[in-house]
């Protein structure tokens, strides 16, 4: 069955870089949009960024452009989530999530969330 | 960006009850709407698509209406397992904003 597993979460200083992963399983992966899309402690969902099936598209939130970069190797079926210039505020559960066409909205499987603590 | 608005922001009810979720876009969005259900420490899953559209699996007891800018949720015969906060999305364009939630408690 579609099985989404986030890697690489932790705590890190404000103003360094993480990077997340999300290894995917169960579906062929090269055929499917991917998201990230993150919760902060008390707060509600967050879009973040999304890549085409083929990664000829990305698009990102206004939050986290210019910071933060969506990359996908559909050889080795994983989603990335590189995280720069990192701020107190980016903590938060972040969440993979499997979009049900090549770059749709829709997120139909969702990873069970990477922890981001970022603190000095 | 397109700003998507719940109301209520939190709700209480009993189970057997019936309640109902609005959520507007602050432009049409056709029907380029979903729902999700979350849960603490749960991944977020997947309700209704397309405003209208039961995902595969999920109990029939949840049905989404609207088109353009007002949408609604609602869930009968509240079974314990439904008490949770609950958003819409909009994916007509991006960034696919989300409403800022519904928390759903029990009375």
């Amino acid at each position: 069955q579609e099985q989404l597993v986030e890697s690489g979460g932790g705590v890190v200083q404000p103003g360094r870089s993480l990077r997340l992963s999300c290894a995917a399983s169960g579906f062929t992966f090269s055929s499917y949009g991917m998201h990230w899309v993150r919760q902060a402690p008390g707060k509600g969902l967050e879009w973040l960024a999304v890549i085409w099936s083929d990664g000829s598209n990305i698009y990102y939130g206004d939050s986290v452009k210019g910071r933060f970069s969506i990359s996908r190797d559909n050889s080795g079926n994983t989603l990335y989530l590189q995280m720069d210039r990192l701020r107190v505020e980016d903590t938060a559960f972040y969440y993979c999530a499997r979009s049900v066409d090549f770059g749709a909205g829709t997120c139909d499987y969702w990873g069970q969330g990477a922890l981001v603590t970022v603190s000095s | 960006d397109i700003q998507m608005t719940q109301s209520p922001s939190s709700l209480s009810a009993s189970v057997g009850d019936s309640v109902t979720i609005t959520c507007r876009a602050s432009q049409s969005i056709s029907d380029y709407l979903n729902w999700y259900q979350k849960k603490p420490g749960k991944a977020p899953n997947l309700l209704i698509h397309d405003a209208s559209s039961l995902q595969s699996g999920v109990p029939s007891r949840f049905s989404g209406s609207g088109s353009g800018t007002d949408f609604t949720l609602t869930i009968s015969s509240l079974q314990p397992e439904d008490f949770a906060t609950y958003y819409c999305q909009q994916s007509y364009s991006i960034p696919y904003t989300f409403g800022q939630g519904t928390k759903l408690e029990i009375k």
